[in-house]
């Protein structure tokens, strides 16, 4: 079975700081990951994905998420904070189940951007 | 041009009643999914299907009941709503059945159920 655990239920930065969420993974298979993002009262929209090629993964509005398999690991990044930043992401792994496709999210984290 | 459709988005009904949510997807995908979101955000998958075939059930209540009439929609049926059934519910669709496949999410309906 596959899991994730993201560390830190809320995370506060400034405008212009680094931003980084971490993601830790558990899985018996190599994985699959992807990072989510959630604007209050939407759905969820994809920031970025491995899937098993390159190890750092580039994604949408400036984020990038590197897959470190000796860390277990795959944390989200960017350079820069921005107040439209503000939002929940969620990790999250795949892995067939029963012949099925489940994708399983960690509890996502909350990004204040303050200025 | 929305991708992933649901209807409605907001429903408050009384506890006991029958409601149905409905889910489109214009994106040619063969799978289908409805996940539920809690109060604290906490996202789970409840059913899956492919190409109108059940796929995952995941432990929900026979209260829950998904239908596909066509690959393009998956609804939801809840019989006798309780009070633990609000949250946000969420349709989700891709290409196909593989890992890598990216699940693109509908806006959520919001259910309260008084």
């Amino acid at each position: 079975a596959q899991s994730v655990t993201q560390l830190g239920s809320h995370v506060s930065v400034s405008e212009g700081a680094l931003v980084l969420l971490r993601c830790n993974y558990s899985s018996s298979v190599p994985p699959y990951l992807f990072w989510y993002v959630q604007y209050p009262n939407q759905g969820l929209q994809l920031l970025l994905k491995y899937t098993s090629a390159a190890t750092l993964v580039k994604g949408i509005n400036g984020f990038e998420a590197e897959f470190k398999k000796s860390e277990t690991s795959f944390h989200l990044t960017k350079p820069s904070a921005h107040m439209s930043d503000a939002a929940e992401y969620f990790c999250a792994v795949r892995g067939l189940t029963g012949g099925g496709n489940k994708l399983t999210f960690g509890t996502g984290t909350q990004l204040k951007v303050e200025l | 041009d929305t991708a992933v459709s649901q209807t409605p988005k907001y429903l408050v009904t009384q506890m006991g009643n029958d409601k149905s949510i409905k889910c489109e997807q214009n994106l040619g995908h063969d799978t289908m999914y409805w996940y539920k979101q809690d109060s604290k955000k906490f996202l789970k998958i409840m059913f899956s299907y492919n190409n109108k075939e059940l796929i995952i059930n995941e432990t929900v209540p026979n209260r829950f009941s998904p239908k596909s009439p066509d690959k393009a929609h998956l609804n939801l049926h809840i019989n006798s709503l309780e009070l633990g059934d609000s949250a946000v519910y969420f349709c989700a669709s891709s290409q196909g059945l593989a890992e890598r496949e990216t699940q693109y999410f509908g806006p959520g309906t919001r259910l309260l159920v008084l």
